[in-house]
């Protein structure tokens, strides 16, 4: 069966980076890309970017261009984002899913969601 | 506020018929760009329930359906249970932002 699992929660202070993993099983891992996407408390979902399994290629949310890296580990199946000078609106749960931006198939398979929580 | 535009809540009483739309623009739905929904109930992460304009993943009821026309999208919901309370949210994809969108999502209650 498909599953996305995640890093646990983490709590970082201010100017902090913080880098979550999301290891994939279940399928061809370079056959979908990743997309990652985060959810403030008690708001909606933002779509971050995503990131080529197979290709490597990244596209980010223009508001985190300069701050985040979307990566992936072919030889363990993983995709990591990294978030860099971390403010406290970045405080949110993080989420990867099976899928890009444009297909046609939406993003099917979700991971469990981690907490990033920013504070001094 | 989203590139793509939903009501902020929705409501119905057990049985009943709703509908959530989602309005977006030529840059996007009007692009031709699939439209997808995704429901997200309390506590838990979101779940795929639509995709590609109308079609269900296997295991959504076919209560369920979605439907797509010129710039916006809609999301229909038939017998209306008190397990489908929830946010939706519409997804699409931006072609001058060259990103995905979310819409803004729509809270569901079942009176």
């Amino acid at each position: 069966q498909v599953q996305l699992v995640q890093s646990g929660a983490e709590v970082k202070e201010p100017g902090a980076s913080v880098k979550v993993s999301c290891k994939a099983s279940g399928y061809t891992f370079t056959s979908y890309d990743i997309t990652w996407v985060r959810q403030a408390p008690g708001q909606g979902l933002e779509w971050m970017g995503w990131v080529g399994t197979y290709s490597a290629k990244t596209n980010y949310a223009q508001r985190l261009q300069g701050r985040v890296t979307m990566t992936t580990d072919t030889s363990t199946s993983t995709a990591y984002m990294e978030l860099r000078s971390l403010r406290s609106d970045d405080t949110a749960f993080y989420y990867c899913a099976r899928g890009g931006a444009s297909t046609s198939s939406g993003l099917d398979y979700w991971g469990q969601g981690t907490l990033v929580t920013v504070s001094s | 506020q989203s590139v793509l535009t939903q009501p902020p809540s929705v409501s119905g009483a057990p049985g009943q018929r709703v509908t959530i739309s989602c309005t977006g623009s030529s840059s996007n739905i009007g692009a031709g760009y699939s439209v997808h929904w995704y429901q997200q109930l309390l506590g838990t992460g979101p779940k795929l329930l639509i995709y590609g304009n109308t079609n269900r993943p296997s295991g959504v009821p076919d209560r369920f359906s979605g439907s797509k026309s010129g710039t916006s999208a809609s999301l229909a919901i038939t017998g209306l249970q008190a397990e489908d309370e929830g946010d939706y949210y519409c997804q699409s994809y931006d072609s001058s932002l060259s990103a995905g969108v979310f819409g803004g999502g729509t809270k569901l209650t079942v009176l």
